[in-house]
């Protein structure tokens, strides 16, 4: 799977758009980009995920380049509660269950 | 429905005692996922299992741990004998064996402590 780069730490005032980047330049073109969160002391939960088109639903968008080289998750709204630590995470996907791997994320606070 | 039930949510048990952590993943799903999470070393994928089979150990790691399905509603995942650097909060996902049409399910976790 391709390995993804991520800053390690960001900051948005509430009520503003948290536009949180990834870089994954090795995808390949069967490969998936997925997106979760983990708010401290939860399970992570998943936000998104899309393979060359943009995705929208009610939590967020994801905004995959045309090379698909990187991609951007955007809360439209940040408030306090979607302060939590981000994953971006590629994986092939071949119809069957396969392992996704985490990384180290972005912690993301969201400040008043 | 109830999400991924994890059972206990805590744990505390002294060095060379067995312990046994238990998952009831969602109702439907037939791909199962066991995490570990530290502050060194993040969250690691330990097994997974798909239709109840185990597909992928090689997160296993050492033959302290073992992991089973005997059906699609409940999995354990056991540590015999335990030791302090096993203390962690482990986690438990399931999702659709087709994880294009969604993602992984996570339950809250069990925090073991080892003393």
């Amino acid at each position: 799977d391709a390995k993804t780069t991520q800053p390690p730490s960001m900051d948005c005032a509430e009520g503003r758009a948290a536009n949180l980047p990834c870089n994954h330049s090795t995808i390949s073109g069967n490969e998936y980009v997925y997106w979760y969160r983990q708010i401290h002391s939860q399970g992570p939960q998943y936000i998104i995920h899309g393979l060359k088109n943009n995705e929208t639903n009610e939590m967020a968008s994801l905004i995959i380049t045309e090379d698909r080289k990187s991609s951007t998750l955007i809360l439209p709204h940040a408030t306090l509660r979607d302060t939590a630590v981000y994953y971006c995470i590629v994986n092939g996907n071949t119809g069957t269950a396969s392992k996704l791997t985490f990384g180290t994320g972005t912690r993301l606070q969201v400040t008043l | 429905d109830a999400g991924v039930i994890q059972s206990p949510r805590h744990e505390v048990t002294e060095m060379g005692q067995e312990v046994t952590l238990r998952c009831k993943p969602i109702s439907g799903h037939n791909s199962l996922f066991w995490y570990r999470q530290t502050m060194m070393r993040g969250l690691e994928l330990l097994i997974y299992f798909n239709n109840n089979v185990p597909i992928d150990d090689s997160g296993m790691p050492e033959d302290r741990f073992s992991a089973k399905m005997p059906n699609a509603s409940f999995s354990t995942l056991k540590i015999q004998p335990s030791e302090p650097r096993d203390s962690a909060v482990y986690f438990c996902a399931s999702s659709l064996e087709d994880t294009r049409l969604n993602g992984y399910t996570f339950g809250s976790g069990t925090r073991l402590t080892v003393v």
